[in-house]
């Protein structure tokens, strides 16, 4: 079956404590995004990335990083988290880029950072 | 940063009504114009979308009205059905572009 999946799907965790989250897709798509949801401001992409070992910041990409050293796997990383990153997080990939491509979300890692 | 807005922030719908959800862009360059619906405890999912050459789009229930004149497009749910009980996400994009900008969402509620 064709999916996005997401790790861990729920997390609490404390500021300051670094976590990560995984990400995999098996459709052997090239690109990949990371969004975060928070009530009335819609999805916000975090970071992207093209293709193994490219990657770029999105439109909110502070306190966070990412690395994409497999086609297949999007990890985004909190290195030291804080309240303001208590988000549901949604990991993203397509056959090219976001403008005309579908794109293919996973579940979603509900975080809740105190 | 481009913005996409978004009304109503949620509605109720009766069964077999029709639910209309409204978006409005900035971005003349947007190209691209796909609703995203939204489960609870899921990802969103492409729904519906057009690019601007046409001016509505209809796949079975759901229709997509496009208006490049004003900067507008709506999405028109017929016969509305409580399994369409969903959060719903318009978005625009370019081509070219890394990104999907989204709206804020609407949550319909359609009561049976």
């Amino acid at each position: 079956e064709a999916q996005v999946t997401q790790n861990p799907r729920y997390l609490i965790t404390v500021t300051g404590k670094k976590l990560t989250v995984t990400c995999s897709q098996n459709m052997n798509h090239e690109y990949m995004s990371w969004y975060r949801q928070d009530p009335g401001l819609g999805l916000r992409q975090i970071y992207y990335s093209m293709n193994v070992e490219v990657t770029d910041k999105g439109d909110v990409p502070e306190g966070y990083k990412v690395s994409r050293k497999e086609k297949r796997n999007f990890p985004l990383i909190l290195e030291s988290p804080s309240p303001n990153q208590t988000s549901l997080y949604f990991c993203a990939s397509s056959r090219g880029l976001a403008g005309g491509e579908t794109q293919y979300f996973g579940p979603g890692t509900r975080l809740l950072v105190l | 940063q481009q913005q996409v807005k978004q009304s109503p922030q949620s509605l109720i719908v009766q069964k077999g009504g029709i639910s209309i959800i409204n978006c409005a862009y900035e971005n003349t360059a947007f190209d691209y114009f796909p609703w995203y619906q939204q489960f609870p405890g899921k990802g969103p999912a492409l729904l519906i979308a057009i690019r601007p050459d046409v001016s509505e789009k209809k796949e079975g229930r759901f229709t997509i009205s496009f208006n490049k004149s004003a900067k507008q497009f709506s999405l028109h749910i017929m016969d509305s059905q409580p399994g369409d009980s969903a959060t719903y996400f318009c978005a625009a994009s370019d081509t070219g572009r890394r990104a999907l900008t989204f709206g804020s969402g609407t949550r319909l509620q359609v009561q049976p």
